[in-house]
């Protein structure tokens, strides 16, 4: 199955916004509103940020937020902060063929 | 706290077994429909199964489908992954991921999987 598209790498200043652009298809991000985004520092385990397109779990500061318009879906970090520096993945709920979920090739994020 | 433990990796030849293990904690498992996803060395994340609460819908990934069976025990909050045949290419860290609110809320911290000669 074809992966969703996302810029391989973006930067920003620290307090600077950035945003992570994630292209699909009417089978996945344009048909569904069940878009989510994971944020993965090196040698850890991936982290819910943003899910149902423009929702945050508990925990996860406002300076993130996500957005959808037709097959493409958006993530965007306000404020950049050092700590911000990681891969970001979006996710796709999907219904081509047999499939299920469909991520993205992830977009390595660095502050400058 | 919700917590979720794989093991069972390891190395293993070409066309070797090997099956994964998922340990839940904090939640009420049988409730929540459960995925596996994997990251070869230096790669992006693959989605590779999910099962649902019940075990009744099972979906596979293309790329493992017919070689890999996930199961799941509810009476032991437990996710399993049975890999047969398995290939170079399925060297990776698996996690286990707690399948809520249309997205995996919870991860675990992965088990390596090393498939070479």
């Amino acid at each position: 199955q074809s992966a969703l598209t996302q810029p391989a790498s973006v930067s920003g200043s620290p307090g600077q916004s950035i945003t992570i652009s994630c292209t699909g298809t009417s089978s996945d991000v344009g048909g569904y509103n069940y878009v989510s985004w994971y944020q993965q520092h090196p040698g850890k385990a991936p982290k819910l940020m943003i899910y149902e397109v423009n929702n945050r779990p508990s925990g996860v500061s406002n300076r993130f937020s996500g957005s959808k318009s037709g097959n493409t879906a958006s993530l965007t970090i306000s404020g950049l902060q050092a700590e911000d520096e990681a891969d970001y993945y979006c996710n796709s709920h999907t219904t081509s063929s047999t499939l299920r979920w469909v991520f993205g090739g992830g977009t390595k994020l660095t502050v400058l | 706290e919700v917590q979720l433990a794989e093991s069972g990796g390891g190395l293993v030849k070409p066309g070797g077994s090997l099956r994964l293990s998922c340990a839940a904690s904090g939640f009420t498992f049988s409730s929540y429909s459960m995925n596996w996803v994997r990251q070869a060395p230096g790669k992006g994340l693959e989605w590779v199964s999910s099962i649902s609460s019940d075990s009744s819908y099972i979906w596979y990934a293309d790329s493992v489908k017919g070689r890999f069976t996930i199961s799941r025990d509810n009476a032991k909050n437990s996710l399993y992954l049975q890999m047969y045949s398995l290939r170079a290419e399925d060297t990776a860290v698996y996690y286990c991921a707690r399948d809520n609110l249309w997205a995996s809320d919870y991860w675990g911290q992965g088990t390596l999987v090393t498939v070479s000669s």
